[in-house]
C-alpha cells in the first residue's frame, strides 16, 4: 500500500523561528490535507492541497503532486503552534485518508 | 454551527460491555466516516458512509458496527469491547467521497 512519511519526527524551536515540515508519498493522491492536533487532542484543518501553494496567515503549504511531497512552512513560530502536524493523503482510486505518522512540535517561548 | 460533535468525551468500559458512540454534522455533508488513533500514530480508518442509507468497511473494522441514522448521524457500537479497542475515536464528514474531512473533538475510550 502508499507509503506516507513525514520528516522529521521531532522538532523544537524558540518562539519567532520558522521551519519547514515534509511529507513523502509513494503512489498518486487525489487529494492530500495537512491537520494541526493540539494539545487538547483536537485535529483541526490546515490545508486542503492536492497541489500547489496556499497561503493562510503565518502558514504556508506547497504540494508537487509529480514529485509526491507536500511542505508545511510555519513562520514566526508562536508556543500555540505546538502540537502534532499530521499530513494526509486520499488515493485516485480510494475514498479514505491515509495519515504519516506526524511530526511533534515544541516552540519554547 | 457547531460542526462536528461527539458523545461522550470520555469512556470507560469492562471488557465485555458494549456502548455507543455518537456523531453528528450540521454542515450537511453526504459522507461521514470513523476512525480510531492509537498512542503514537496517525488515524485509521474504521468504517464509512459514502451517503445516508450506505455503509462500507474500512482499514480495521473488526469488533465495530456503525449505523448512518439519517444524513447528519453516524453512529458506531461495540459489541464486546476488548482491550485492544482502547483508543481515542474520532468521526469526520465531508461535502462528498474524497473530499475535505474535518474531524469532531474525539472520544477517549479505556477498556479495562
Amino acid at each position: 500500500g502508499i507509503q506516507v512519511e513525514q520528516s522529521p519526527p521531532d522538532l523544537i524551536l524558540q518562539e519567532g523561528a520558522n521551519s519547514t515540515l515534509r511529507c513523502n508519498f509513494s503512489d498518486s493522491v487525489n487529494n492530500l490535507q495537512w491537520f494541526h492536533q493540539n494539545p487538547w487532542g483536537q485535529l483541526i484543518n490546515l490545508f486542503y492541497i492536492p497541489s500547489g501553494t496556499k497561503q493562510n496567515g503565518r502558514l504556508s503549504a506547497t504540494t508537487v503532486a509529480t514529485e509526491r511531497y507536500s511542505l508545511l512552512y510555519i513562520s514566526s513560530s508562536q508556543t500555540t503552534d505546538s502540537g502534532v502536524y499530521f499530513c494526509a493523503v486520499e488515493l485516485d482510486s480510494s475514498y479514505k485518508l491515509i495519515f504519516g505518522s506526524g511530526t511533534r512540535l515544541l516552540v519554547r517561548p | 454551527n457547531a460542526g462536528v460533535t461527539q458523545t461522550p468525551k470520555f469512556q470507560v468500559l469492562k471488557t465485555g460491555q458494549s456502548m455507543t458512540l455518537q456523531c453528528a454534522q450540521d454542515m450537511n455533508h453526504n459522507s461521514m466516516y470513523w476512525y480510531r488513533q492509537d498512542p503514537g500514530m496517525g488515524l485509521r480508518l474504521i468504517y464509512y458512509s459514502a451517503s445516508e442509507g450506505t455503509t462500507d468497511k474500512g482499514e480495521v473494522p473488526n469488533g465495530y458496527n456503525v449505523s448512518r441514522l439519517n444524513k447528519r448521524e453516524f453512529s458506531l457500537r461495540l459489541e464486546s469491547a476488548a482491550p485492544s479497542q482502547t483508543s481515542v475515536y474520532f468521526c469526520a464528514s465531508s461535502a462528498a467521497l474524497q473530499g475535505e474531512q474535518y474531524f469532531g473533538p474525539g472520544t477517549r475510550l479505556t477498556v479495562t
